[in-house]
């Protein structure tokens, strides 16, 4: 079955370091991958998208995601954290058939100061 | 308006009654999804719509779910002899188009948590 797997339920980093948020996908395709952030009480928000035009994707507010075959990866990077990036995060793909997303279990980040 | 709508924004319900939720999508947004949120999960996909059709209902529970976009633009969640493990936040997400355009976003609502007592 299509999923994507995010392997720390939670992270927690000081403002200013680096975050990384791991993901694992599981197909024999490449498929589309996104990340989406929500804040408490606030609407999934997407942060950035793969769709095989380049590996490495630029997002929203400093983050970025690079796409690796091999490993079948998807981790979501940031160089310096701040206060306002702790949210929930989720690591998202698109189904094969009708554009439904399929969410992993999402990892929660603290940042503090 | 600018983004997805959803009302009410919190509903509270007892075991066995009948519940709506409503979902108003981005203007011109012929996709409309509905999703499920449990409590420290992600979210489930319950149903997509391309215009008024039903395109994919294959993630609602059960029958007591049921949803309908008559015109093609709100969208209303239905939910019969409600239980308290309905117990969720709904949300709704819209796209600009669905079949093989695989690079569109879908946009979320703020969602509605529904509580069953």
């Amino acid at each position: 079955a299509q999923s994507v797997t995010q392997l720390d339920s939670h992270v927690s980093v000081s403002e200013g370091t680096p975050v990384l948020l791991r993901c694992n996908y599981s197909s024999s395709y490449s498929p589309s991958l996104f990340w989406y952030v929500q804040h408490p009480n606030k609407g999934l928000q997407l942060l950035l998208k793969y769709t095989s035009a380049a590996t490495l994707v630029k997002g929203i507010n400093g983050f970025e995601a690079e796409f690796k075959k091999s490993e079948t990866s998807f981790h979501l990077t940031k160089p310096s954290a701040h206060m306002s990036d702790a949210a929930e995060y989720f690591c998202v793909r698109l189904s094969g058939g009708y554009n439904k997303l399929i969410f992993g279990a999402g990892t929660r980040l603290a940042v503090h100061p | 308006g600018a983004g997805v709508s959803q009302t009410p924004s919190n509903k509270v319900t007892e075991k066995g009654k009948y519940v709506e939720l409503r979902c108003d999508p981005i203007s011109g947004h012929t996709a409309l999804y509905w999703y499920r949120q449990s409590l420290g999960q992600g979210p489930e996909f319950l149903i997509y719509f391309q215009g008024t059709g039903a395109a994919d209902d294959s993630g609602l529970p059960n029958d007591r779910f049921f949803a309908v976009r008559p015109e093609g633009s709100v969208s209303t969640l239905k939910i019969q002899r409600t239980e308290r493990g309905d117990s969720a936040v709904y949300l709704c997400a819209s796209s600009r188009t669905f079949w093989g355009d695989d690079t569109d976003t879908q946009y979320f609502g703020p969602g509605t948590r529904l509580t069953v007592l």
